[in-house]
């Protein structure tokens, strides 16, 4: 099975902010990654998929990037909205595999 | 609109049984994979199951195979989840998720999800 690893575990961060977020894969995935944000009590929505392709309606401040085992979610000008756990997940092969979480705090 | 409503999660003892429901609309069901994640307290998010628009294939992660089993009725636009042989691991909220495009892919709508304790 590929693992995804995430770092960091948590962020602290203050608004404005540029906040970068790396995903690393046991082997190589090629552009097989999305990216998701998740709030306390709600589903995950998903922002980047296919690696750097930003879905419908999210705001361009979410950037991703990286190919092969090494990717990174980068939010320019963090915005109160944003604080947050953002989890990475693989879907190159099954089982697809989620990041262990990276929380976005206030500084 | 997508929407995905799950429903029949609740409070189940060690080595119990449950079905979750999940009822789809506002996209053509039948044209779709479907798929299970889900998150244990606290925890991070852990992919459980996908099936195929036919039903004529199905993919289970480890931790779950030989005790869920993963179904669909197109013609109710529903998807459903039999677990059996529960145990205390499988607390978690359980999500009815749609891939976007084909079968190994990322999800792109969510349900709000439905809460599954095991405890005695």
């Amino acid at each position: 099975d590929i693992q995804m690893t995430q770092s960091p575990s948590t962020l602290s961060a203050s608004v404005g902010d540029r906040v970068t977020i790396t995903c690393r894969a046991s082997q190589s995935i090629s552009s097989s990654l999305a990216w998701y944000q998740q709030k306390p009590g709600k589903a995950p929505k998903l922002l980047i998929y296919k690696a750097s392709s930003l879905d419908s309606g999210v705001p361009s401040r979410f950037s991703g990037s990286g190919s092969g085992t090494e990717f990174t979610l980068t939010i320019t000008s963090l915005q109160p909205d944003d604080f947050a756990t953002y989890y990475c997940q693989h879907y190159y092969a099954y089982p697809c595999t989620f990041g262990q979480g990276t929380k976005v705090e206030i500084k | 609109e997508v929407q995905l409503v799950e429903s029949g999660g609740g409070l189940v003892q060690p080595g119990g049984s449950l079905r979750l429901s999940c009822a789809a609309s506002g996209f053509s069901f039948s044209s779709y994979w479907m798929g299970w994640v889900r998150q244990a307290p606290g925890k991070g998010l852990e992919w459980v199951a996908n099936i195929k628009q036919d039903g004529s294939e199905k993919y289970y992660g480890d931790s779950v195979k030989g005790r869920f089993t993963i179904s669909r009725d197109n013609a109710d636009n529903s998807l459903y989840l039999e677990m059996n042989s529960l145990g205390v691991d499988d607390t978690a909220v359980y999500y009815c998720a749609r891939p976007s495009f084909s079968s190994g892919s990322y999800f792109d709508y969510w349900g709000q999800g439905t809460l599954v304790p095991v405890s005695s």
